[in-house]
């Protein structure tokens, strides 16, 4: 069965740095692109980042570039989220996803429950 | 950026009805769309991939249809479970995106 567990996610002022971790399970977790996809308190999806199988690629949005990080660890099945100079608009629910990209298909189907991230003074 | 619209953004329905969510991109995007359902407290989940593949395991109720621009997803008979937000979401180029979302309530 597919897990992905979220933590790292808490209260944070503004400015400062959170590591959000995901441990994955029930899959090869090195044979997968990888993604974080966050929701604000009462709003819709928004993607965050994607990092390829072998952490070589990586895709962000605009607001996140420069500021966020994200990172793998395959030999540990684990996927990171290094958030810094955080702002209160970064205030949301972050989901670890697993991104299937083969044969010119393209989809996420698998979310962690998420971590709460709470940039507040 | 593509820009993904949906319409409705709210729509109430009763057990039975035929629904039909409409998502629309600002560029074509292909087939490159997915549909996933998120109830309240609860993580997304995958219902359709590639404009119009079912995804393992969800019921033959939901169907996607459309390409290029416009796509729609079509709930053939509303169950009590389906009660749920719906999203769209692009994957033809970066930054990937969602559509708003389309909030399904009980009549």
């Amino acid at each position: 069965e597919v897990q992905l567990v979220e933590s790292g996610g808490g209260l944070v002022q503004p400015g400062g740095s959170l590591r959000l971790s995901c441990a994955a399970s029930g899959f090869t977790f090195s044979n997968y692109f990888m993604s974080w996809v966050r929701q604000a308190p009462g709003k819709g999806l928004e993607w965050v980042a994607n990092i390829k199988q072998d952490g070589s690629v990586k895709y962000y949005m605009d607001s996140v570039k420069g500021r966020f990080t994200i990172s793998r660890d395959n030999a540990e099945s684990s996927l990171f989220l290094q958030m810094n100079s955080l702002g209160a608009e970064d205030t949301a629910v972050y989901y670890c996803a697993r991104y299937v990209r083969a044969s010119a298909l393209y989809y996420i189907d698998f979310w962690g429950q998420g971590t709460l991230v709470t940039v507040s003074s | 950026d593509i820009q993904l619209t949906q319409s409705p953004s709210f729509l109430s329905a009763s057990v039975g009805d035929r629904v039909t969510i409409t998502c629309r991109a600002s560029q074509d995007i292909n087939s490159y769309l997915a549909w996933y359902q998120q109830k309240p407290g609860e993580a997304p989940k995958l219902l359709i991939y590639a404009a119009s593949t079912l995804q393992t395991g969800v019921p033959s109720s939901f169907s996607g249809s459309g390409s290029g621009t416009e796509f729609t997803l079509t709930i053939s008979s509303l169950q009590p479970e389906d009660f749920a937000t719906y999203y769209c979401q692009q994957f033809n180029s970066y930054p990937l995106t969602f559509g708003g979302g389309t909030k399904v309530e009980i009549k």
